[in-house]
């Protein structure tokens, strides 16, 4: 099925361990895009990429990296994670035209101890 | 910058009845609103999207909303909830760039 895959589902990391999330999608899609869900705080854009090649900072970039391999994959790397980067991480894509709406992955859960 | 404010983390509904989601927004720019919706553990899913076509928006699962921009808001309504519809959901407006905005999200519980 067309959509978004987001792999792991499920990570436990201790603190200070390194991971990267990955993300790919197969609609062609120019932009993507990571997120953070935390209770009562809706989503939070981490990083996003508006074409193969370019990334840019969201709202909460701190502790985080990404990696536009190419047009299908976006991957966000924890090089030393902490508690607090405990949450649900979503990977999102979008056609050129942004009315159209955004597609997510299905997210990985990710508990730092 | 755009932001949307959701009001209500939780709302409590009887099956049958009227369903109120509410949001108001904040922007300097006619807004592109959209309503998204988290069933446990999945991905969200796009509802319905005002992009200034019609003020009066229709979306699947019998949902609609209603931009109003004297009271700066996009309330999401169903006359008749069901059980189906308990979930989480999210107000978000397009910011510059193509990136969305979100609201804390408005969990959805359906009573039987």
């Amino acid at each position: 099925n067309a959509g978004v895959t987001q792999t792991p589902k499920f990570q436990v990391l201790k603190t200070g361990q390194s991971m990267t999330l990955q993300c790919a999608q197969d609609m062609n899609h120019n932009s993507m895009y990571w997120y953070r869900q935390d209770p009562g705080m809706g989503l939070r854009l981490i990083y996003y990429s508006a074409s193969e090649g370019t990334t840019d900072k969201g709202e909460v970039p701190n502790g985080y990296n990404v990696s536009r391999l190419n047009k299908r994959e976006f991957s966000l790397r924890l090089e030393s994670a902490a508690p607090s980067q405990t949450s649900v991480y979503f990977c999102a894509s979008s056609e050129p035209d942004p009315l159209v709406g955004y597609t997510f992955g299905s997210g990985t859960r990710l508990t730092v101890v | 910058a755009q932001s949307v404010t959701q009001l209500g983390s939780h709302v409590s509904v009887s099956e049958g009845a009227l369903v109120l989601l509410r949001c108001n927004y904040s922007s300097s720019v006619p807004p592109y609103l959209f309503w998204y919706v988290q069933y446990p553990n999945q991905g969200l899913q796009l509802l319905l999207k005002y992009t200034s076509a019609a003020t009066l928006v229709k979306g699947i699962n019998g949902f609609e909303a209603e931009f109003k921009k004297s009271e700066t808001s996009f309330h999401l309504t169903k006359p008749s909830a069901h059980m189906s519809d308990a979930a989480e959901y999210f107000c978000a407006v397009l910011e510059y760039g193509n990136k969305l905005v979100f609201g804390a999200g408005t969990i959805l519980r359906v009573k039987s």
